[in-house]
């Protein structure tokens, strides 16, 4: 049964760096791309990047300019940064596996982390 | 905006059937999963591909996709089955993100 754990700093000032990170624990590291997702209070979903075993990355195109997701094997752990954050980055972070189909079929984030709720504000 | 459009909020009678629905160009091309969350828990996926539940999911949730609608459905809803369902789905112009809809609640009156 993998499951995610993730860690970081909860509150931030404006134009600081956001730093998270996701341990895996009890599965393959290899093989998927592993994501984080954020939920601003009250509000929906929205992808932030993906990095699979190898550090190929992906991210989402808003917030592009800002975010770093590396990855080390060695401990089978990722993470997230992001740069000069705002209060329009108070969120609910996830981390999550991306399961992804060359065809896009049977394409799925499972499982979660268990979130971080990382205000900013002065 | 969201790619994916989800009605804001759908409601069902204890033992009833209700669907909830997602539409999108990408669904054309690419199934959507389902995410259920409850207050203050992380997501959990319900529903993958064509209709796929993962193991612990009971089998009143399913999944169809039609066009550019995809949708859950729960057959018999339990109170427990009240939570805010997201669909997910590759975004439309073939780069490969992934975007989700607004989001649904379901109220299990």
């Amino acid at each position: 049964q993998v499951q995610l754990q993730q860690w970081g700093a909860g509150l931030l000032k404006p134009s600081e760096t956001l730093s998270l990170t996701c341990a895996v624990y009890g599965g393959s590291f290899s093989g998927y791309y592993w994501s984080w997702i954020r939920q601003p209070p009250g509000k929906g979903l929205e992808w932030t990047g993906e990095i699979n075993h190898s550090g190929s990355t992906k991210y989402n195109p808003s917030l592009k300019s800002r975010v770093t997701i590396s990855v080390d094997t060695s401990k089978n752990q990722f993470s997230l940064k992001l740069s000069s954050v705002t209060a329009a980055d108070t969120a609910v972070y996830y981390c999550a596996r991306l399961s992804r189909s060359i065809f896009g079929v049977d394409d799925r984030f499972d499982p979660w982390g268990q979130g971080t709720l990382v205000s900013v504000s002065s | 905006s969201s790619e994916l459009t989800q009605d804001p909020a759908v409601s069902v009678a204890l033992g009833q059937t209700v669907r909830i629905t997602c539409q999108g160009d990408s669904l054309r091309s690419y199934y959507a999963s389902w995410y259920q969350q409850k207050p203050g828990q992380a997501p959990l996926l319900v529903i993958y591909g064509k209709n796929n539940r993962p193991s612990g999911i009971p089998d009143r949730f399913s999944g169809s996709s039609s066009g550019n609608t995809a949708s859950l459905t729960i057959t018999g809803a339990q109170a427990e089955d009240e939570a805010d369902y997201y669909c997910n789905s590759r975004d439309s112009s073939g780069n490969h993100y992934w975007v989700f809809g607004g989001g649904t609640k379901l109220t299990v009156l």
